[in-house]
């Protein structure tokens, strides 16, 4: 069966500007979350998504917001992008518990 | 916060040598999971454990969970390249009443060929 989707692969953006990231979770498979991965601070949860409703969020600013669609397809948005938001941004899909994720290619970020 | 923790961050090994990582939590953990990141790669799902005390193999690679389900430790017998990689635990810790799968900090490992 196809693995996890995320798309696009690699994006470059300008300080202040916005971003969205698409993932595209297992079929069947109905939470994704979200982790941003840097050298220094490791793999940290952003939020999860089940069944269109965000059932968890870590600790990000609200500049960090995500949704996910009736297909269990999930977006995630940066806005007001800072430098330090480079990152490589990693979508995971289970069936629903915390356990087994499968994890997407990633969507490197770089803001200059 | 509730963490994670694991040593070492860093563990460099001639090929043939074993490797050893430990993972700590803060919390005690109803399972933990342990995920391998290849260098440019995403973190891929090898194993979980559930029971206090749970030994697990997989070909070379020995998973334990501690007795109080708060610590956990992967041991590479006879490394080869292939294992050149990260290695995460993971465990489900409970957030105003979902949970969340916190990673630890990981262990790089590299192979001395």
């Amino acid at each position: 069966k196809a693995g996890v989707t995320q798309t696009p692969r690699y994006l470059i953006k300008t300080r202040g500007q916005q971003v969205t990231l698409s993932c595209s979770p297992i079929s069947g498979h109905r939470s994704v979350s979200w982790y941003q991965q840097t050298p220094g601070q490791g793999l940290q949860f952003l939020f999860e998504y089940f069944s269109e409703t965000q059932r968890n969020k870590g600790n990000f600013p609200g500049r960090f917001s995500g949704r996910q669609f009736s297909n269990s397809r999930s977006e995630m948005n940066v806005s007001t992008l800072e430098l330090g938001d480079s990152a490589l941004y990693l979508c995971a899909s289970s069936t629903g518990q915390a356990v087994g994720y499968t994890f997407g290619s990633g969507t490197r970020l770089t803001v200059v | 916060g509730q963490q994670v923790m694991q040593i070492p961050q860093y563990q460099h090994v001639q090929e043939g040598e074993d490797f050893t990582t430990y993972c700590n939590s803060s919390t005690t953990l109803s399972n933990i999971q342990w995920y391998k990141q290849r260098p440019g790669g995403h973190p891929v799902f090898l194993i979980q454990l559930v029971k206090s005390g749970e030994v697990k193999k997989q070909k070379r690679l020995t998973f334990q969970f501690g007795e109080a389900k708060k610590n956990s430790s992967l041991h590479i017998t006879a490394t080869q390249t292939t294992d050149v990689g990260t290695y995460f635990c993971a465990g489900p810790i409970s957030n105003f009443g979902n949970e969340k799968l916190t990673f630890g900090t990981g262990t790089r490992l590299t192979i001395i060929p």
